[in-house]
């Protein structure tokens, strides 16, 4: 069986600084790897995806993540937080079989103080 | 232009009352899903259709029951409504395949008193 950890419930960072949002995975077989991002009162919006290739994936709003095979790792980052980027970040992994199911971790919420 | 839209936004009941969810996508998916957010923001999957036939039934109670008319619709009925049911609940699709990105709608928020 698939799985996601979020090991950070919340992650806080003073706007301009670097962030990081931290995602681990367990799949057999080559994963496929998201973020997805959910705002206030908002459905989730997909930021990024890992599928194969370049192991930086670069996505929405400046953020980009890092593919790690060997720390089975799939970290969210961002050179210079904005305020805006505050919200709710979800790390997932796709379903291995058409007939599958995707796997969402527990979520990580960001909070960019000015 | 909305590519999944689900309706209503809110929705507040009594318990025991029966309610239902409608969900449409125009982005041509084969795969459709309704998925539970609870109060601490956790995402669980509940069904996943791949044209119009169930293929992810989770562990849902049975009052629950989704519909789907044609592969671009997805709607949730509810039966006996309990306080337990409040959550947002967020239809989603996507192309059939891991590999594709899930597409949510802004989802419609459940409250039962």
């Amino acid at each position: 069986a698939q799985s996601v950890a979020q090991p950070e419930d919340q992650v806080n960072v003073a706007e301009g600084n670097p962030l990081t949002v931290k995602c681990t995975y367990s799949v057999s077989g080559n994963p496929y790897l998201f973020w997805y991002v959910q705002y206030p009162n908002r459905g989730l919006q997909f930021l990024l995806k890992y599928i194969t290739g370049d192991n930086l994936v670069k996505g929405s709003y400046g953020f980009e993540a890092e593919f790690n095979k060997s720390q089975t790792s799939f970290h969210l980052k961002k050179p210079s937080a904005l305020v805006s980027d505050s919200a709710l970040y979800f790390c997932a992994v796709g379903a291995n079989t058409n007939a599958g199911k995707s796997t969402f971790g527990d979520g990580t919420t960001l909070t960019v103080k000015p | 232009d909305t590519a999944v839209s689900q309706t209503p936004k809110y929705l507040v009941t009594q318990m025991g009352n029966d309610k239902s969810i409608k969900c449409e996508q125009n982005l041509g998916h084969d795969t459709m899903y309704w998925y539970k957010q609870d109060s601490k923001k956790f995402l669980k999957i509940m069904f996943s259709y791949n044209n119009k036939e169930l293929i992810i039934n989770e562990t849902v109670p049975n009052r629950f029951s989704p519909k789907s008319p044609d592969k671009a619709h997805l709607n949730l009925h509810i039966n006996s409504l309990e306080l337990g049911d409040s959550a947002v609940y967020f239809c989603a699709s996507s192309p059939t395949g891991g590999s594709n990105t899930i597409y949510f709608g802004e989802g419609s928020w459940l409250t039962v008193v």
